[in-house]
């Protein structure tokens, strides 16, 4: 059964620094590997979608990497600011229903 | 396209009530799935359907939980009698059938059971 953790649970970040969010998971036969953004009281907004085949995607200050063989994948954000602050939410994807970490929630101060 | 459209936004009621929750997927979508989020347990996924049809409902945690889907553009959750450990926020999301992990979410509705 696929298991996805998040660390470092939360994380508190200077404005315009560059920062970098953990992901691993236990299974790597996943077809991709996506990260969501959520807002407080909201729901989950997709950033990146990274296919089983591909080793990064990126958009904008954001680029996400997997690597499949380590069952790691990291979102990077560049240049942060206090509008990226929100809860930061990898899923894996494959012939299952997308699986869930917790979430890093992200704090960027002024 | 308006999106995956949740509705109560907000919803308090008892213990011992009825809830019903409901969701309008994406047009043309044919996956639908019901998840709950909680502090302790995060995201947990309830259950899916493809083409209107349950899939899998092993995360349904209890037989006071059910779910519908009668038409492709309509399913509901219920949860008949509720407790105050049900109270989390309940998303839907829908993708196509054919674009594995694309999911769209809704809104959620936040439950509070008193």
């Amino acid at each position: 059964k696929q298991e996805v953790t998040q660390i470092p649970a939360a994380l508190s970040v200077p404005e315009g620094e560059n920062l970098v969010l953990n992901c691993s998971f236990t299974d790597s036969a996943i077809y991709n590997l996506q990260w969501f953004r959520q807002d407080p009281g909201k729901g989950l907004t997709s950033l990146l979608l990274i296919q089983s085949s591909q080793r990064e995607q990126t958009s904008g200050r954001l680029n996400a990497s997997l690597d499949k063989s380590s069952g790691r994948s990291t979102l990077y954000i560049a240049a942060s600011q206090p509008g990226d602050s929100a809860t930061y939410l990898c899923a894996s994807g494959g012939n299952t229903p997308l699986v869930f970490g917790k979430g890093t929630r992200l704090s960027v101060i002024a | 396209d308006a999106g995956v459209i949740q509705s109560p936004r907000h919803e308090v009621t008892e213990m011992g009530q009825e809830v019903t929750l409901r969701c309008k997927p994406i047009s043309g979508h044919n996956s639908l799935f019901w998840y709950r989020q909680t502090m302790m347990r995060g995201l947990e996924l309830l259950i899916y359907f493809n083409n209107n049809v349950p899939i899998d409902d092993s995360g349904m945690p209890e037989d006071r939980f059910s779910a519908k889907m009668p038409n492709a553009s309509f399913s509901t959750l219920k949860i008949q009698p509720s407790e105050p450990r049900d109270s989390a926020v309940y998303f839907c999301a829908s993708r196509a059938l054919d674009r594995v992990g694309e999911q769209y979410f809704g809104p959620g509705t936040r439950l509070t059971v008193t």
